[in-house]
């Protein structure tokens, strides 16, 4: 169990939209920054977002990130094939003194 | 550019020791903080631990507590995880990760670890 709650999955057409929601508490999200990170089939995770909303350089605007509470959102659009991957939110938890991710979101870009 | 290199993994036995080591390059190691993040077969992303850039502070998760020490040399850009007591559970591809607490921004490509009899 996670502590950090994510959709196991989501799908949608090519060229569409698709947002991953990532929730947690006040000792997480709702106090320190959420990183976002893609890991692409048999490879190590990359960042993806960072400080909540930043993109590191290389990657496309087509990539954003939202917090608002103690909720995260990524944001994806124009769905290409190889966006097809693993998605997760990662943050640290000043109650637990530890990192902590989200399960994971699978998405496919049917 | 960055550049974090895990060895150290193999197959080992229950209640056997293992260290991985993670060589960092193409930053100054010692201004940052370091992570060990593992993920098992099939399964989505686990904390293990985190390192101070100058070893001052460790935390661990409570999966791996009073089992697995956390480490660094500045001196040689090097990353440590020393295992000890190790179970089936434990069975995960390493990844040695740079960061501190506002993110985890560059990942090595992982060493795995194989806990059987």
């Amino acid at each position: 169990q996670s502590v950090l709650t994510q959709p196991p999955s989501v799908s949608a057409a090519p060229g569409q939209k698709v947002t991953i929601s990532c929730s947690g508490s006040s000792s997480n999200i709702g106090n320190n920054d959420v990183s976002w990170y893609q890991q692409l089939p048999g490879t190590a995770p990359t960042l993806l977002i960072y400080e909540n909303n930043k993109r590191p350089s290389g990657i496309p605007d087509r990539f954003s990130g939202s917090k608002s509470g103690t909720s995260a959102t990524l944001g994806i659009t124009g769905l290409q094939t190889g966006d097809e991957a693993d998605y997760y939110c990662g943050t640290w938890d000043s109650s637990l003194s530890a990192w902590v991710f989200g399960g994971g979101t699978k998405l496919t870009v049917l | 550019q960055v550049q974090l290199v895990e060895s150290g993994g193999g197959v080992v036995q229950p209640g056997r020791s293992l260290r991985l080591s993670c060589e960092a390059s193409g930053f100054t190691f010692n201004s940052y903080g370091m992570h060990w993040v593992r993920q098992a077969p099939g399964k989505g992303l686990e904390w293990v631990a985190i390192i101070w850039y100058d070893g001052s502070n460790k935390y661990y998760a409570d999966s791996v507590k009073g089992r697995f020490t956390i480490s660094r040399d500045n001196s040689k850009n090097t990353l440590y995880l020393q295992m000890n007591s190790l179970r089936a559970e434990d069975t995960a591809v390493y990844y040695c990760a740079r960061g501190l607490i506002r993110e985890i921004d560059y990942w090595g490509q992982g060493t795995l670890v194989t806990v059987s009899s």
